[in-house]
C-alpha cells in the first residue's frame, strides 16, 4: 500500500505571495491532519479534516486555511506569506475506527522556504 | 490544553548498548493515547510506538519498549540492542481519546531528543 505523498517537496516562495501544499494519503485514510514544524517552534498541529469536514484547527492565523477532497486528498493554502512561514510542513493520515489509536502516518513534508 | 515535555534535548549512546529517553505530560483526561515518533535525517517521521493509557501493560516492540507511569504522567522510551539506523529525533506525542470530541486526530509533540548512537 502506499504511503502518504505530499507534493511539491520542496518551495520558495517570495514574502506576500500564496502557496498551496498538497497531500494524499494511504488508500482508505479518511482523516489527514497537517503540521507545521520550525527549528524555534517544533511541530505544531495546523488542523485535521475528515470527511470533507474540518473538526480540529490549531492556533494559527487565518492565513492558514486547508480544505479535504471526496477522495479524501487535502489541500493547505497560506496567503500572504510571511518570512516566518518558513518551514518544513508534514501532513498525516489515519484510519478512523472506534476505540482504536488509530496512529498517524506521515508524509515527506513539503520544505517551504520564503524569502 | 495538553502539554507534552521532553527534558533532554540530546542523548548519546554506544552501539549495542541500552538508552532510555523521558517524557513527561500535563493532562486532566483519564483517557488518552502516546506514541513514540522518529524522525531521521530524511525528515520521514515514522511510527515507533504507541501506549493506550487505559493499559497497565507497557507496549513494546521489538527492541523498543516503553515505561508508562500514568500516575508519575511519565513515558519514558527505551532503546535497547542500539543500532546506528537508531540515530534520529525522537518525538513523544499526545492524542486524546475522545471520539467526539475536537482534539481527535490532533497530535501533541513533545520538542523532541536527538539521539546519537556512537560506533
Amino acid at each position: 500500500k502506499a504511503g502518504v505523498t505530499q507534493t511539491p517537496r520542496y518551495l520558495i516562495k517570495t514574502r506576500g505571495q500564496q502557496v498551496t501544499l498538497s497531500c494524499s494519503p494511504i488508500s482508505g485514510h479518511r482523516s489527514v491532519s497537517w503540521y507545521q514544524q520550525t527549528p524555534g517552534q517544533g511541530l505544531q498541529f495546523l488542523f485535521e479534516y475528515f470527511s470533507e469536514t474540518q473538526r480540529n484547527k490549531g492556533n494559527f492565523p487565518g492565513r492558514f486555511s486547508g480544505r479535504q477532497f471526496s477522495n479524501s486528498r487535502s489541500e493547505m493554502n497560506v496567503s500572504t506569506l510571511e518570512l516566518g512561514d518558513s518551514a518544513l510542513y508534514l501532513c498525516a493520515s489515519s484510519f478512523i475506527v472506534r476505540d482504536s489509536p488509530y496512529e498517524q502516518y506521515f508524509g515527506p513534508g513539503t520544505r517551504l522556504t520564503v524569502t | 490544553a495538553q502539554t507534552v515535555t521532553q527534558s533532554q534535548p540530546e542523548m548519546s549512546v554506544q552501539e549495542a548498548e541500552t538508552v532510555t529517553l523521558s517524557c513527561t505530560y500535563d493532562t486532566s483526561e483519564s483517557d488518552y493515547y502516546l506514541f513514540w515518533y522518529k524522525q531521521p535525517p530524511s525528515r520521514q517521521m515514522i511510527l515507533v510506538i504507541r501506549q493506550e493509557a487505559y493499559k497497565q501493560q507497557n507496549a513494546t516492540e521489538n527492541r523498543f519498549s516503553v515505561n508508562f507511569q500514568k500516575a508519575a504522567k511519565s513515558f519514558s522510551l527505551k532503546i535497547s540492542d542500539s543500532q546506528l539506523g537508531d540515530a534520529a529525533m525522537y518525538f513523544c506525542a499526545y492524542r486524546s481519546f475522545n471520539a467526539g470530541g475536537t482534539s481527535y486526530g490532533k497530535l501533541t509533540f513533545g520538542q523532541g531528543t536527538i539521539l546519537t548512537v556512537h560506533p
